[in-house]
């Protein structure tokens, strides 16, 4: 079955820590996100990379860093410079369909919380 | 700035009965994509529906359609016949940068959605 899956499901973060957040696509995109989602509101776009070895700043990038060695992998990494990172991480990829539709498919996401 | 604008943060229905949630966008671009997604309370986002700028039928998709007001700037879903698994948060978003290199999607504050039996 082809989809994107993000693990882990939780998790926790001390104070000083970075962790990693992992995104896989099996869908052969070429572009890739990760959006952020805080209780009560839409998603923001943290980081995206339209092909390998290429990413850019979404709206909300500070203290978030990303890879993009393999066009199946696209981890987020959350270091101790982000000061506020109890949220819900979404990663999608997006499929390039006919008549310039463009959609954007989401993972289940990682609910990220701060010990 | 774009912006999309989801009023209603709560909805009721009847199951069987049909419903509308409401969304207006804001943008200077001609070209623009617009989308509808559900998300239950496991968290994953699903996309449900597509409208693009330059399609002059509105979209449909099984119980889902998009009423497509341009001139309105307006991009509203409408399911018919609820069911208990449409209870979800639904969310309108935009592609910003139609065609070009971001495609970034900007998304509403969404709209909760309750069934009813």
């Amino acid at each position: 079955d082809g989809g994107i899956t993000q693990s882990p499901k939780y998790l926790f973060r001390k104070e000083g820590q970075n962790v990693t957040l992992s995104c896989e696509q099996n869908l052969n995109h070429d572009a890739m996100y990760w959006y952020r989602q805080d209780p009560g509101q839409g998603l923001r776009l943290i980081y995206y990379s339209q092909i390998v070895n290429d990413f850019q700043k979404g709206d909300i990038a500070e203290g978030y860093s990303v890879s993009r060695e393999k066009k199946e992998s696209f981890p987020l990494t959350v270091t101790s410079a982000q000061k506020n990172p109890t949220a819900f991480y979404l990663c999608a990829s997006r499929e390039v369909r006919g008549r310039g539709q463009q959609t954007q498919y989401f993972g289940p996401g990682t609910r990220l919380l701060v010990l | 700035a774009q912006k999309i604008t989801q009023t209603q943060p709560g909805m009721f229905v009847q199951e069987k009965e049909a419903v509308t949630l409401d969304c207006t966008y804001d943008t200077s671009d001609q070209s623009y994509g617009l989308f509808w997604y559900k998300q239950p309370s496991s968290g994953e986002m699903i996309f449900l529906i597509y409208q693009g700028s330059y399609d002059e039928q509105n979209a449909t998709e099984g119980r889902y359609s998009l009423n497509f007001q341009k001139a309105r700037k307006s991009a509203n879903l409408v399911i018919s016949a609820s069911q208990l698994g449409d209870s979800a948060m639904y969310f309108c978003a935009m592609r910003e940068n139609y065609g070009g290199a971001t495609n970034k999607l900007i998304f509403g504050t969404g709209t909760l959605l309750a069934v009813q039996p």
